[in-house]
């Protein structure tokens, strides 16, 4: 099975600055086949379901701001969040899809400094 | 609106079974795989079961195999999980999700709100 780990566990970044939170796979997510690694982003706010950010590591969702970014390959994975807003103050999950079964990191938890 | 709108949960006595349900509305329910993913409230995200499109193709975590299955009616727009053999770790809030692909390999697009399971004696 395929073990996501984030990190940090907790953030608190200032308003306007920039959150980066980490996460890595047990083994590779990427297909050379199709040359996409199958890695989602979603974040989560108090008494809401998720909401998909990205996909395909670096794809960013409809409607999600564009200071909202992914990157990484293989087993390395970033999100970036270029410039903090309120709104943003959520518990963001990584998640392969890669294999069954699929897997969630822990979660990292986004404050405000 | 694209929904998706979980129902069945409730408090059951460890062994028993319970069904879980949901109703897609607002898209083309066979163009899309479909996916259970469960939350204990306060902790993270689990998956549990995925099926493609026609059911052709399921999946489970492997801590529910043999216990829990998932189907689909595609003339009814609706996500089951038969879920029998509970154990008081199967409580938590289980969301109806789609996956924005046919087969179950694709990023989590649509999350339902939840139908809660408690497990009790």
């Amino acid at each position: 099975d395929i073990v996501m780990t984030q990190s940090p566990d907790s953030l608190a970044v200032s308003l306007g600055e920039r959150a980066t939170i980490n996460c890595k796979s047990s083994q590779s997510v990427f297909y050379s086949s199709n040359n996409k690694n199958y890695l989602a982003w979603y974040q989560q706010k108090p008494g809401q379901p998720p909401k998909l950010l990205i996909y395909w590591a670096s794809t960013r969702e409809s409607g999600v701001p564009d200071r909202f970014s992914g990157s990484g390959s293989g087993t390395g994975f970033t999100l970036t969040i270029s410039s903090l807003q309120a709104e943003d103050v959520a518990v963001y999950y990584c998640q392969q899809y890669y294999d069954t079964p699929y897997s969630f990191g822990q979660g990292t938890k986004l404050e405000i400094k | 609106e694209v929904q998706l709108v979980e129902s069945g949960g409730g408090v059951v006595r460890p062994g028993g079974s319970l069904r879980l349900s949901c109703a897609a509305s607002g898209f083309i329910f066979d163009d899309y795989g479909m996916t259970w993913v469960r939350q204990v409230p306060g902790k993270g995200l689990e998956w549990v079961s995925g099926i493609s499109w026609n059911g052709g193709s399921t999946a489970y975590a492997d801590s529910l195999k043999g216990r829990f299955t998932i189907s689909r009616d595609n003339a009814k727009s609706s996500l089951y999980l038969q879920m029998n053999s509970l154990r008081a770790e199967d409580t938590a809030l289980y969301h109806c999700v789609r996956i924005g692909y046919s087969t179950t390999k694709g990023a989590f697009d649509v999350w339902g709100q939840g139908t809660m399971v408690t497990v009790s004696s």
